[in-house]
């Protein structure tokens, strides 16, 4: 079976620190994506990042950046020098490359950035 | 169009009525996906189709809930003799393709109370 779980069920943290929301998936697929999504205040789902299981390589992205680690089943997120409008829910997720096409989402973890 | 357009935005409706949800993916778009998101949990898959046809509706909770996408564009799904149970956000994404290599979209969602 696939599962996300995100531990984390809510953090805060104050302004300008740094912060990691991790992400622990479970799937029996040899081939498969994962994805982190943000949902803000206004409750859209905004996409952040996809990365294929065979490319294991971290990945930096402005304040953002993502290690992903199949021997720990991990795909942890982290925020350098947080600010305010990075206050959302952050979800990440999975889906399968060559089965069936859905994407399963964590429960998420709702970060808080205090000023 | 340019994104993924649900409507109505918000729906309520009383406790036994039946509702119809409507999606308009991205132009072109041959997959598209239904989610539903209860308050302070992740997206949970319902179903999903290629072109006009479904998948797979796995995550459909029970019988009164159905979907059909039946010119392969505009989704409908519906909830027939609604319950309390039902309110949630409900969400449709699109995709060029499989949704892990090209990306999923989400639309703005659905906001559904049952009185």
């Amino acid at each position: 079976a696939q599962k996300v779980t995100q531990a984390q069920t809510e953090i805060s943290v104050v302004e300008k620190e740094d912060v990691t929301l991790d992400c622990v998936y479970e799937t029996r697929d040899t081939t498969y994506y994962l994805f982190w999504y943000k949902q803000p205040p206004s409750g859209e789902l905004v996409f952040l990042i996809r990365r294929n299981s065979f490319d294991e390589q971290n990945e930096i992205s402005g304040r953002y950046s993502w290690n992903f680690q199949k021997s720990t089943s991990s795909f942890n997120f982290t925020i350098t020098a947080s600010q305010v409008v990075d206050s959302a829910v952050y979800f990440c997720a999975l889906s399968n490359m060559n089965r069936d096409d859905k994407i399963i989402f964590g429960k998420g973890t709702r970060l808080h950035i205090l000023p | 169009g340019a994104g993924v357009s649900q409507s109505p935005r918000y729906k309520v409706t009383k406790r036994g009525q039946d509702v119809a949800l409507r999606c308009d993916p991205i132009s072109g778009h041959v997959s598209l996906y239904w989610y539903r998101q209860a308050l302070g949990q992740g997206p949970e898959f319902l179903t999903y189709f290629n072109y006009e046809a479904q998948q797979d509706k796995s995550g459909l909770p029970n019988d009164r809930f159905s979907a059909e996408r039946p010119e392969g564009s505009i989704s409908t799904l519906t909830i027939q003799r609604t319950e309390q149970r039902d309110s949630a956000m409900y969400r449709c994404a699109s995709s060029g393709g499989t949704g892990g290599v090209y990306g999923y979209t989400f639309g703005s969602g659905t906001r559904l109370t049952v009185v």
